[in-house]
């Protein structure tokens, strides 16, 4: 696709419910990062993939959340059990090598 | 550690120039970008810089400054569509990237 796609857009679940969110970046990028930002906040760094070498999970902020990203290409991000203090805009970038990374529009997650 | 610095917020007379300062201390350098973003939007890159100097994009010109670990971004003839947090991100020695907070720029009539 021309940019980086994100599902859904917008995502509500009951606290303790398990989530899911797509990320799929532009074709031919080799990096993939993961960002969490709660309203009026900076973004805070959750995982970062490069090519084929092993992930930078050092992010993550609990065991809850886990990332994988198949053959190179879609990422998913999933929150298990989730809690309130989840809710938040997950954002989904890529980029090639030394170059710009790229946004998607971000899933809206909210825990209720 | 890994740090990036930037003031968290500013303001900003409509028409004038403003200057949005960044400090970073990073394991290896590789590249230092700006991003803007918009309330309720994802970041949209503005400028790269990865050798000293200044770099000139219409209304916006980003400076580099390896030895001092320094960049800067200048705003000119500001408009009240300017008004956004300003994102500074390194890339670092593994190419990945180390963000700043954000600095919000608030622009007045």
């Amino acid at each position: 696709g021309a940019g980086v796609s994100q599902s859904p857009s917008n995502k509500v679940t009951e606290k303790g419910k398990d989530v899911e969110l797509r990320c799929d970046p532009i074709s031919g990028h080799t990096a993939l990062y993961w960002y969490r930002q709660s309203l009026g906040q900076g973004l805070e760094f959750l995982i970062y993939f490069q090519g084929n070498s092993a992930p930078d999970k050092s992010g993550l902020p609990s065991d809850r959340f886990s990332a994988e990203r198949t053959g190179g290409s879609v990422s998913t991000l999933t929150i298990q059990r989730t809690q309130q203090e989840d809710s938040a805009v997950y954002l989904c970038a890529s980029s090639a090598v030394n170059t710009e990374a790229f946004f998607g529009q971000g899933t809206r997650l909210t825990v209720v | 550690g890994q740090n990036i610095d930037q003031p968290t917020e500013m303001t900003a007379t409509e028409g004038a120039i403003v200057q949005i300062n960044c400090t970073y201390q990073t394991s290896g350098f590789n590249g230092l970008f700006w991003y803007q973003q918009h309330a309720g939007e994802a970041p949209t890159f503005l400028s790269y810089n990865v050798l000293d100097g200044l770099e000139e994009k219409g209304r916006f010109s980003s400076f580099l400054s390896r030895s001092k670990g320094y960049s800067y971004l200048l705003l000119k003839e500001l408009q009240m569509k300017d008004s956004a947090s300003y994102l500074c991100a390194v890339y670092a020695s593994n190419y990945q990237l180390i963000w700043g907070a954000g600095t919000k720029l608030i622009i007045k009539p």
